[in-house]
């Protein structure tokens, strides 16, 4: 019973560079949400997408990041350029449907030097 | 933007205390969530509420949501070392349901 998977777990990038994190929803879930944590703070949300839609990108960062959930494969939240700023740990959740409960994975801590 | 807010922001306990966090909105909220998450984990769902005055019990814990739907509440009766984690409470709003999180109340549990 495989929950949401994330990867990489860990993720060291040098400011400038690219971050690319990953995520597999739960078997049967088709809604996918990202959000983004910063050291000792609450989650805030980041973009809500369903299979090659985005639905909500209202968190999201004007620059720099996207996101996209293709027909086949894991969602991919894509960070350019990345900057000391973005040093967080970025979780994924899925549900079944819109208004289910959302399930966690267990995050990706980026870390930019 | 809408703002949840949670008191204390932290709190340390000898094991068997009891510990109660508190939510608080300045709008209705539409439901409220809590969840668990330990130090370096992810959160984990706990319970949703979404009537006005209503409790629910799992084993130690008690939540409750307030009769103006404006803030609820979360109590652990004699804590453990296991309930160490931050404790956070969420709003699911529109359509989609995305959670707008409350700010978090660390626990500390001690022997």
């Amino acid at each position: 019973n495989a929950g949401v998977m994330q990867n990489p777990r860990h993720l060291v990038r040098r400011r400038g560079q690219e971050a690319r994190l990953r995520c597999s929803p739960m078997k049967g879930h088709s809604h996918v949400y990202w959000y983004r944590q910063l050291p000792e703070e609450g989650l805030k949300f980041m973009v809500y997408l369903q299979k090659e839609n985005i639905i909500d990108e209202s968190g999201m960062p004007k620059e720099r990041f996207s996101a996209e959930f293709p027909k086949e494969g894991p969602s991919i939240l894509r960070i350019q350029q990345v900057v000391r700023g973005d040093s967080a740990a970025y979780f994924c959740a899925s549900s079944q449907g819109a208004k289910n409960i959302q399930y966690f994975g267990a995050g990706t801590r980026l870390s930019v030097l | 933007g809408q703002q949840v807010m949670q008191i204390p922001q932290y709190q340390h306990v000898q094991e068997g205390e009891d510990f109660t966090t508190y939510c608080n909105s300045s709008t209705t909220l539409s439901n409220i969530q809590w969840y668990k998450q330990r130090p370096g984990g992810h959160p984990v769902f706990l319970i949703q509420l979404v009537k006005s005055g209503e409790v629910k019990k799992q084993k130690r814990l008690t939540f409750q949501f307030g009769e103006a739907k404006k803030n609820s509440s979360l109590h652990i009766t004699a804590t453990q070392t296991t309930d160490v984690g931050t404790y956070f409470c969420a709003e699911g709003t529109g359509t989609a349901s995305k959670l707008t999180f409350g700010t978090g109340t660390r626990l500390q549990v001690t022997l």
